[in-house]
């Protein structure tokens, strides 16, 4: 089965830091790969995806993320974070003969101070 | 288009009671999956219904089961209620065709339904 981690719980960012959220999943076969968002009172948001190709892909909101097949990796980046960015963000891993079934990292709470 | 619309939204239930919850996908997807997000476990998978079928399985008692009718819509029930089983139920919907395939396993949730146990 597989599993993804999320290494950081809690993120404090100032506007126009620099973000990085990590993602480790274990898995050895071929994965598609997702990073969801959930803003305060929303609903999970896709962000972005991998299925395959190029492993850097860009999402909505200027996020984007790689995917480093030797590292087991998916972090997500956004060069500049905004106030609006404030959310719970989370990694997905769909193994690839399992369907539409998400295995879901913790999540990681990303607060930005103004 | 219409989103993927889950009800009730909010419900208290009784120890031992049981509680159906009602998803409808976005029309035309096929695929309905059911997440239960609590704050100490986060996002666990239930189940997934394609075609009226069980296509995949959480870990889950059998105390929640599910089904999924001609139209796509869902149902999920929970029998023998728990405390532990208050949380946020989600169910999301995909065009589900082919695992892998490009699109088919973007999904797209609903805004849940939070089951409170007393």
């Amino acid at each position: 089965a597989q599993s993804v981690s999320q290494h950081n719980h809690h993120v404090i960012l100032s506007e126009a830091a620099s973000l990085e959220l990590g993602c480790n999943y274990s898995y050895g076969g071929t994965v598609n790969l997702f990073w969801y968002v959930q803003y305060p009172g929303q609903h999970l948001q896709l962000l972005l995806k991998y299925f395959s190709g190029d492993p850097l892909v860009k999402g909505i909101k200027g996020f984007e993320a790689e995917f480093i097949k030797s590292k087991f990796s998916f972090n997500l980046r956004k060069p500049s974070v905004q106030w609006s960015d404030t959310a719970e963000y989370f990694c997905a891993v769909n193994a690839y003969n399992a369907g539409n079934m998400l295995t879901f990292g913790g999540g990681t709470r990303l607060m930005v101070k103004p | 288009k219409a989103g993927v619309t889950q009800t009730p939204r909010y419900l208290i239930k009784t120890r031992g009671q049981q509680v159906t919850l009602s998803c409808s996908p976005i029309s035309g997807h096929r695929s309905v999956s059911w997440y239960q997000q609590t704050p100490g476990q986060g996002l666990q998978f239930l189940f997934e219904y394609f075609s009226e079928t069980q296509r995949n399985k959480g870990n889950f008692p059998g105390r929640f089961s599910g089904r999924q009718f001609s139209n796509s819509r869902s149902e999920m029930n929970v029998s023998t209620l728990e405390l532990g089983d208050s949380a946020l139920y989600l169910c999301a919907s995909s065009p589900g065709a082919i695992a892998g395939g490009l699109g088919a396993n973007v999904l797209t949730f609903g805004a849940g339904s939070r089951l409170t146990v007393l």
